[in-house]
């Protein structure tokens, strides 16, 4: 069965780093695009961001674009953010989600991790 | 950026009532609409796909329907694992979003 297992959150300074990992099994990692959608505390989801399933492409939200960077590691089935420049309002549940069709980007989240808490405070 | 605006915020209905859910668009999403459940402390589970599809494992009591700008999630009798917060999602013009919400709670 699809399995996706974040980790990485924590609780870091405004203008700080930190990097969330998403460990993928039970499916063909390298055949799907891999999603970031992220909860702030009592709020609704918000899309983040989204790279192919080979890593050729990728985009991102607005208001995290040139401070947060998403990649993959096909061999070790893992998906990454790195987020830089860290703000109060980034605080939230992260969570990777998987798309639902192989070799494309549909945006339908089929897959979701059980996400990890970035706290942004100083 | 299509904004989805999900009603009623939140709903009181008792098990086995019927719950029919609103989100609409701001401009024409076609049918690339989707519908995910949320229960407290847990992720999101995807139940709808393109208006009126359901997600592999869900139960026939959900259904979806609508096009353009105004789609509903309808839980024909509700079960006591239903009552959670749902949200809409639109997939045709990017990036995607998603609606604010509806929370559904046990009268």
């Amino acid at each position: 069965q699809v399995q996706l297992v974040e980790s990485g959150g924590g609780v870091v300074q405004p203008g700080r780093s930190l990097r969330l990992s998403c460990a993928a099994s039970g499916f063909t990692f390298s055949n799907f695009g891999m999603h970031w959608v992220r909860q702030a505390p009592g709020k609704g989801l918000e899309w983040v961001a989204v790279i192919f399933y080979d890593g050729t492409n990728e985009d991102y939200t607005d208001s995290v674009k040139g401070r947060f960077t998403i990649s993959r590691d096909n061999s070790k089935n893992t998906l990454y953010l790195q987020m830089n420049s860290l703000r109060a309002e980034d605080t939230a549940v992260y969570y990777c989600a998987r798309d639902r069709r192989q070799w494309m980007v549909h945006s339908i989240f089929d897959s979701w991790g059980q996400g990890t808490l970035v706290s942004v405070s100083s | 950026e299509i904004v989805l605006t999900q009603s009623p915020a939140t709903l009181s209905l008792s098990p086995g009532e019927r719950a029919s859910l609103s989100c609409r668009a701001s401009q024409s999403v076609s049918d690339l609409l989707v519908w995910y459940q949320q229960k407290p402390g847990q992720a999101p589970r995807l139940l709808i796909y393109d208006a009126s599809n359901r997600a592999t494992g869900i139960a026939a009591r959900f259904s979806g329907s609508g096009s353009e700008t105004d789609f509903t999630l309808t839980i024909s009798s509700l079960e006591p694992e239903d009552f959670a917060v749902y949200y809409c999602q639109q997939r045709s013009s990017w990036p995607p979003t998603f609606g604010q919400g509806t929370k559904v709670e046990i009268k």
